[in-house]
Order: C-alpha cells, then sequence, then structure tokens
C-alpha cells in the first residue's frame, strides 16, 4: 500500500459527460501529480500541484482542470468525455515540489462508451 | 524536451536466468532516472532511482541499475528471476531545475516462464 488513496477505483461514463476523480496523498505529502495511462499513448503526465499551487502542466486537455484543496487532497475534472478519454488516470504524491521520489496511488478506471 | 526509450516492449526469460531491461533517454541538461515496476491492475511502484553519487543502484529485491552518463542509459538488470517478477517495467526520467514531472518510456513487460 502506497499510502495514496484514490476514488473510484471504476468509472463507466457515458460521452459528453463530466467526472471527478479524486486522490488523496500520502500523509505529509504536499505535492500532488496526475497521470493519465492509455494503451496508445502511454503513461502521460498531466499536472502536478504543490501546497495549493499549480506548479507543473503537462499534455492537459483544455476540457481536464485539477485543483488541490487546502487539506491537500486533489481532484481531476475531466469534461465533454470523448471515447479517447478512457484510460487509467493515477496520482502520486511527493513531500517536496521537486519530484525525487512519487507514489503512486491504484488509479481510477474510466470508460467513457 | 525529454524523452524515454525502452528499446524492448517484452521479454520472455525462463525462472533464474539473468535479465537486462534496456533504457534510453535523451536530455541536454542533468536528469534524475527512476524504474518503476507495474503488476497487474496495480499501480506503479518505485523499484530504484539515481539522484546522484554512485552509478550503481540498487533495489531491495535484488534489481540493479546503472547510469551511464556518456550512453544516456540507464540499464535495469537482475541475475537471477523469480516468476514473481512478472510484471510491466517503466523506466522514467525527470530533467532541469524544476524535476517535476517524470517522463515515461513505453514500458517492458517482463514474462518469466518456468
Amino acid at each position: 500500500d502506497s499510502g495514496v488513496t484514490q476514488t473510484p477505483k471504476h468509472l463507466i461514463t457515458a460521452t459528453g459527460q463530466r467526472v471527478t476523480l479524486r486522490c488523496s496523498p500520502r500523509s505529509g505529502d504536499l505535492s500532488v501529480y496526475w497521470y493519465q495511462q492509455s494503451l496508445d499513448q502511454g503513461l502521460q503526465f498531466l499536472i502536478q500541484y504543490y501546497n495549493g499551487e499549480e506548479r507543473a502542466k503537462g499534455n492537459i486537455l483544455e476540457r481536464f482542470s485539477a485543483q488541490q484543496f487546502p487539506d491537500l487532497h486533489s481532484e481531476l475534472n475531466l469534461s465533454s468525455l470523448e471515447l479517447g478519454d478512457s484510460a487509467l488516470y493515477f496520482c502520486a504524491s511527493s513531500v517536496e515540489a521537486v519530484n525525487t521520489e512519487a507514489f503512486f496511488g491504484q488509479g481510477t478506471r474510466l470508460t467513457v462508451v | 524536451a525529454q524523452s524515454v526509450t525502452q528499446l524492448d516492449s517484452q521479454v520472455p526469460v525462463f525462472e533464474e536466468a539473468p535479465v537486462e531491461l534496456r533504457c534510453n533517454y535523451s536530455s541536454s541538461v542533468s536528469v534524475y532516472l527512476f524504474w518503476y515496476v507495474q503488476y497487474p491492475n496495480q499501480g506503479l511502484q518505485l523499484l530504484l532511482k539515481y539522484l546522484s553519487g554512485s552509478t550503481l543502484v540498487e533495489s531491495i529485491n535484488g534489481f540493479e541499475a546503472e547510469f551511464n552518463k556518456s550512453q544516456t542509459s540507464f540499464h535495469l538488470r537482475k541475475p537471477s528471476v523469480h516468476i514473481s517478477d512478472t510484471a510491466e517495467y517503466f523506466c522514467a526520467v525527470s530533467e532541469g531545475t524544476g524535476r517535476r514531472a517524470l517522463t515515461f518510456g513505453s514500458g517492458t513487460r517482463l514474462q518469466v516462464q518456468p
């Protein structure tokens, strides 16, 4: 158990809908990262938050957004969902803003039908 | 921009045989290097990392990797594999002064056969 908790584990939704994925980092970790894992694109970095502020942005679509709350949990919002958004979404956390050791959650498997 | 190449998508090997999973990266600045392992239906677990210092790093379960700056490689090796090592292995790099995001390779599926 990495200590990073992601909910829900599975999500099935229709095209055009909006979903929210939740992540609770390890106790004491201030950084949260979101990654997308799909068969065609592999593992891709989406976005990082550190202590409530956005720190780095990767290949995140405009339809996607994220935030980190004062209690340090994070949410990834995916809207206007398309079939191609079906993927495994991972959250990871680390103590520092610099990534020297990130711990990954079990992921949320999103299926868009 | 950094990139990571894992040359082998699948590596079949017999139990107790040695194995090497190859990883090459491209970056114009100093990097941190990582190997992660993903078992079926699970998240990624950090196997080992190179941040600085000794170029040879080891994990608790017998894997080791060597950072080779001149060849921009970070190959993963194990002298004797077990069935339980069957998994997907990902090489990753973070670079630059920020060293925040990880760039992952496409993964290598290690299949250990009895």
